[in-house]
């Protein structure tokens, strides 16, 4: 079946460490998005690709870095200049096309130890 | 801007009764409107959408929704509420011209046995 893989599920972070949060997508869609979700705000924008080698900043970029360098895969690397990266991420695609909706991944949740 | 606004933070229902989830919305072009339902601990999954046409949609598990240009409103209806679909529900709008999608800050739908 065609769909989204995040991985790991979870993931702890130590004070001053980079991680990667890894999303692969098999349904051949062009667009890829990171959100982040955080209790009683909903889903915000942290980067998005709509093609291969092109990726733009989302609405809370700082502290963060993607790469697009295959059309199915999308990591997100969490810095350590990013002071507060505990929340729920979550990877999304889509076709491209504005009138589709997104398929999400299951995503991961990330804790600061 | 875009922005949309889910003005409860939780609705509670009988099992067996009527639900209703708002959803307002504000573009400056013709919007394009997503309800999606998140289970915990799990990614986001696409219920149903106004693109354009009809103004009643209808969706995944029995759900709807009432598309209304004079109010700026997108609400999700289930005309007999489960148990089952006890979740939290996100309402998203996109401009049509305009690629990012902007989330609503969810409604916890508890349904009561």
């Amino acid at each position: 079946d065609g769909g989204i893989t995040q991985s790991p599920k979870y993931l702890f972070r130590k004070e001053g460490q980079n991680v990667t949060l890894s999303c692969e997508q098999n349904l051949n869609h062009d667009a890829m998005y990171w959100y982040r979700q955080d209790p009683g705000q909903g889903l915000r924008l942290i980067y998005y690709s709509q093609i291969v080698n092109d990726f733009q900043k989302g609405d809370i970029a700082e502290g963060y870095s993607v790469s697009r360098e295959k059309k199915e895969s999308f990591p997100l690397t969490v810095t350590s200049a990013q002071k507060n990266p505990t929340a729920f991420y979550l990877c999304a695609s889509n076709t491209g096309q504005t009138s589709y909706g997104y398929t999400f991944g299951s995503g991961t949740r990330l804790t600061v130890v | 801007a875009q922005s949309v606004a889910q003005p409860e933070d939780q609705v509670n229902v009988a099992e067996g009764n009527p639900l209703t989830v708002k959803c307002t919305y504000s573009v400056s072009g013709n919007p394009y409107l997503f309800w999606y339902v998140q289970y915990p601990n799990r990614g986001l999954q696409f219920l149903l959408k106004y693109i354009t046409g009809d103004n009643l949609v209808k969706g995944s598990y029995g759900f709807e929704a009432e598309f209304n240009k004079s109010q700026t409103s997108f609400h999700l209806k289930k005309p007999s509420a489960l148990v089952s679909d006890s979740a939290l529900y996100f309402c998203a709008v996109r401009d049509g011209g305009y690629q990012k999608v902007t989330f609503g800050t969810g409604t916890k739908l508890q349904v009561i046995p």
